[in-house]
């Protein structure tokens, strides 16, 4: 079983709606978790860190939230955009320092 | 200030053969990881370089191999390539206090071995 997982696997939206992604972990413990933005072809983008102890993150249009009682993490996108397209992977930094990805969510988002 | 950069963009190997992989870290950045991302899979983690030496390294054969040089600047190399090694390969750069420093990640190389 993943330590990291995420839903859905993909997801397909119209402009200007919002959207919340999944992120359910079973490592314990955990530095921090971390939400990427990867383009198709390219490498992975940070958008939010947090540390075990914060409850949520803002960068811009992009909310990501933390519950670490029941181990899951959320990253809800406002008023989505075309180039929001993209998929979005959770990730968490392990207590041996490595990080440990989720599969990402495909998010399409659609004129 | 150039992020993190890989060369080569794209690459087609054959099974058996032998391949390197570049990677230049953003500058001030002294650590280097490398990562496989397999199509529609999350990245995964291969080894981490500090100092020259490998400090960490994932689940992956000894036929991937790493070196990092003076400048920082990494190198992956994978020999006696197998169908399976075809994939997206990420280097990401970061300073060596780790914990919650973001890695840095370059556009990746993508390696189809036929």
């Amino acid at each position: 079983k993943n330590q990291v997982e995420q839903s859905p696997q993909s997801l397909i939206i119209l402009e200007g709606k919002n959207c919340t992604l999944q992120c359910n972990y079973t490592v314990s413990p955990f530095s921090n978790l971390r939400w990427y933005k990867q383009d198709t072809g390219r490498g992975p983008v940070s958008l939010t860190i947090m540390t075990f102890s914060e409850n949520t993150k803002s960068n811009g249009r992009y909310t990501a939230t933390l519950d670490a009682d029941t181990k899951q993490s959320s990253l809800h996108i406002t008023a989505s955009q075309l180039s929001d397209s993209a998929s979005y992977i959770c990730v968490l930094w392990g207590s041996q320092g490595n990080l440990i990805f989720g599969k990402g969510t495909k998010l399409s988002v659609k004129p | 200030d150039a992020g993190v950069t890989q060369s080569p963009t794209h690459l087609i190997k054959t099974r058996g053969q032998q391949v390197t992989l570049r990677c230049s870290p953003k500058s001030g950045h002294d650590t280097v990881s490398w990562y496989q991302q397999a199509l529609g899979q999350g990245p995964q983690f291969i080894f981490q370089y500090y100092e020259e030496e490998e400090r960490q390294r994932g689940n992956f054969p000894d036929r991937f191999s790493g070196h990092q040089f003076p400048n920082y600047s990494s190198e992956l190399n994978v020999n006696a390539l197998l169908l399976g090694d075809s994939a997206l390969y990420l280097c990401a750069s970061s300073l060596s206090a780790g914990g919650a420093d973001t890695q840095y990640f370059g556009p990746g190389t993508r390696l189809t071995v036929l």
